[in-house]
């Protein structure tokens, strides 16, 4: 049962590195979601993308981007990573409706 | 912008105790899920409410969505330590096709033995 699978797990970047966040739904589900969780600002949405083919902004999409590569993989790029972007990343996917969004277990990222 | 603001931020008990959270609105959700999120991995789905002055139960929680669908609460009857964690409430606006949920900031909720 892998349901989102999140890779790396942990990572620690210098300022101005960048790198991809990779994340795989094996539900064949037709949604999927990257989200920030920051102490005491909750979860925030960077990117979605609501179906293969189109993605759009979410709430805090600056300094990041995105790639819905196929129905199960939906990547996300920091191509010039900042402080400010350390944090712990969220994928999640779902299937229209009122259907639970399932998360992965997430990546923790530093930036110095 | 769609905001939920979550009452209280940070609740500490002692096993066996009641507790209630709160999650609250100025807008119209078309439904109101919560989730509970454990240190080190992704939040997980407790219950989704729908209709307006809905309430659901599961084992010692029971959730209540508000009448005009603007807020809900989640009791906890007889906590136990086991039902330490982040709890998150998340709004849920159906309009067009896709289906964004609006999180709360959450309840981090620690429970002594």
């Amino acid at each position: 049962n892998a349901g989102v699978t999140q890779t790396p797990k942990f990572q620690v970047l210098k300022t101005g590195q960048s790198m991809t966040l990779q994340c795989a739904q094996d539900m064949n589900h037709n949604s999927m979601y990257w989200y920030r969780q920051d102490p005491g600002m909750g979860l925030r949405l960077i990117y979605y993308s609501a179906s293969e083919g189109t993605t759009d902004k979410g709430e805090v999409p600056n300094g990041y981007n995105v790639s819905r590569l196929n129905k199960r993989e939906f990547s996300l790029r920091l191509e010039s990573a900042a402080p400010s972007q350390t944090s712990v990343y969220f994928c999640a996917s779902s299937n229209r409706g009122r259907q639970p969004q399932h998360f992965g277990d997430g990546t923790r990222l530093s930036i110095l | 912008t769609q905001l939920l603001e979550q009452s209280p931020q940070f609740l500490s008990i002692q096993e066996g105790e009641n507790l209630t959270v709160y999650c609250n609105s100025s807008s119209v959700f078309s439904s109101l899920q919560w989730y509970r999120q454990e240190p080190g991995e992704g939040p997980v789905l407790l219950v989704t409410v729908v209709t307006g002055g809905e309430v659901k139960k599961l084992k010692r929680l029971t959730f209540q969505f508000g009448d005009a669908r603007k807020d809900s609460s989640l009791h906890i009857t007889a906590a136990q330590p086991g039902d330490t964690g982040l709890y998150l409430c998340a709004g849920i606006n159906s309009g067009g096709s896709n289906y964004k949920l609006t999180f709360g900031k959450g309840t981090l909720l620690t429970v002594n033995p």
